[in-house]
């Protein structure tokens, strides 16, 4: 049974650039979360989705966008890229209906982007 | 709003002994679930145990351990007869118990056993 994927692993983007990042759940799983990490820092929630909509969303600009498609994956998409915004990315998938007050969840292994 | 408080950066311990990281949190709700997450080099955030804050009773898996002090709003984990591979980071999490569906993390707890 598979678990959660990202891909790329590692990514370098240049300020000011475009960023897509991309996650397929873990099979069974229909909704995705995106947390952000920072270099010593805890991973901070980003969005959630479900059925193809945001149905929350962090402490995050506008310039922090997502999609889910039919098949349930998701991706991250970030314009305009500062400096700040170098970090983690984690995707965690879960099932809606029985998020298994966090047992349900099951963690990708990030994508790790740097931007210079 | 809820915070999660992670005041050791960095902890040692010698295999095979004990240790204890601290964790404290802030909220206003009366049910929810608070969580130990390891984050090895592999990065992918793993379940350690879970506290449901409606129970009494101290969460336990094997070597891990919690003492929850729901008044104090303090959550330890213990690890027990540490072993090599228990050298990670340690997150402390937070996430409402009928709404959750997000984890607030602590700022992470790096541990390191030395043989």
């Amino acid at each position: 049974d598979a678990g959660v994927t990202q891909s790329p692993t590692h990514l370098i983007k240049t300020r000011g650039q475009q960023v897509t990042l991309r996650c397929s759940p873990k099979s069974g799983h229909d909704t995705v979360s995106w947390y952000q990490q920072a270099l010593g820092q805890g991973p901070q929630f980003i969005f959630q989705y479900y059925e193809e909509e945001e149905r929350q969303r962090g402490n995050f600009p506008d310039r922090f966008s997502g999609h889910q498609f039919p098949n349930y994956s998701s991706e991250l998409n970030v314009n305009a890229l500062l400096l700040g915004d170098s970090a983690l990315y984690l995707c965690a998938s879960s099932l809606l209906r029985d998020p298994g007050g966090g047992y349900g969840y099951t963690f990708g292994s990030g994508t790790r982007l740097t931007v210079v | 709003a809820q915070t999660v408080t992670q005041s050791q950066p960095e902890m040692s311990v010698q295999e095979a002994e004990t240790v204890t990281l601290s964790c404290t949190y802030d909220t206003s709700e009366s049910n929810y679930y608070l969580f130990w997450y390891k984050q090895p080099p592999s990065r992918q955030m793993i379940l350690v145990i879970r506290q449901e804050a409606y129970k009494q009773q101290n969460a336990t898996e094997n070597r891990f351990s919690v003492n929850f002090q729901k008044a104090a709003k303090s959550f330890s984990l213990k690890i027990s007869d540490s072993q090599l591979g228990d050298t990670a980071m340690y997150f402390c999490a937070f996430m409402k118990l009928l709404t959750g569906n997000q984890f607030y993390f602590g700022t992470g707890t790096s541990l390191t056993v030395i043989p």
